[in-house]
């Protein structure tokens, strides 16, 4: 099982702001980084460090982090933004990587 | 441009072993970790391990301690992954990608599906 937590699946309505979170005690240490992912495509980096978007993606992503949690917030939800989006962080030893459980992100 | 090109689908059987190779380009290889990504069908991201290919150092998931082996050929600029043992559970595209520094992954293969099949 997953040491990073996440909630399985959020709605929002177009235009709006949504906030997905990312929940283990790694976090109290390590920063977070997101990806989101679209059906039979890899994966892509949205946020990574304390709140730095790769270019090309959208400054409508940022993310954020207290204690034991970490946050992605896409202000402005589009219909491309609709996706499974996965935090990754490191475990609770320090010593290797592991993926959140994902959220899948509905654009009504 | 950062290009990561894996190879193709594999079927296996079970107890057998497969070879995933993903070729770099647009950028200096040795100045990059490479980590390598699964995801079984209708399932999750799971981080596999790391491979520095500037020396060589290896970090793995302990539940593939002893099945799994990433190497790279800096002569090619590729990076390789070998699963042994295969078992049923372990059909699941694999993906490689870049690590700047341990802590994201900026850039991806396209993926390979491994099916293991008897």
């Amino acid at each position: 099982s997953s040491e990073l937590t996440q909630d399985p699946a959020v709605s929002v309505a177009l235009g709006q702001t949504v906030r997905i979170t990312c929940q283990g005690d790694s976090l109290r240490s390590y920063y977070a980084s997101w990806y989101q992912q679209k059906p039979g495509q890899a994966p892509v980096l949205v946020i990574y460090g304390k709140n730095n978007r790769p270019s090309g993606i959208p400054d409508r992503f940022s993310g954020s982090s207290s204690g034991n949690t970490a946050s992605l917030t896409i202000t402005g939800a589009q219909a491309e933004d609709e996706a499974d989006y996965y935090c990754n962080s490191r475990d609770s030893s320090g010593n290797h990587e592991v993926f959140g459980t994902g959220t899948k992100v509905t654009v009504l | 441009q950062v290009q990561l090109v894996q190879s193709g689908a594999e079927v296996k059987k079970p107890g057998a072993s497969v070879k995933v190779s993903c070729k770099a380009s647009g950028y200096t290889f040795t100045s990059y970790g490479i980590s390598w990504v699964r995801q079984a069908p209708g399932q999750g991201l799971e981080w596999m391990g790391w491979i520095s290919a500037y020396n060589g150092n290896t970090n793995y998931a302990q539940k593939l301690q002893g099945r799994v082996t990433m190497t790279t050929d800096t002569s090619t600029s590729t990076a390789y992954m070998e699963l042994r043992s295969l078992r049923s559970d372990d059909t699941a595209v694999y993906y490689c990608a870049r690590d700047p520094d341990g802590d994201y992954l900026d850039y991806w293969g396209q993926g390979t599906l491994v099916t293991v099949s008897s």
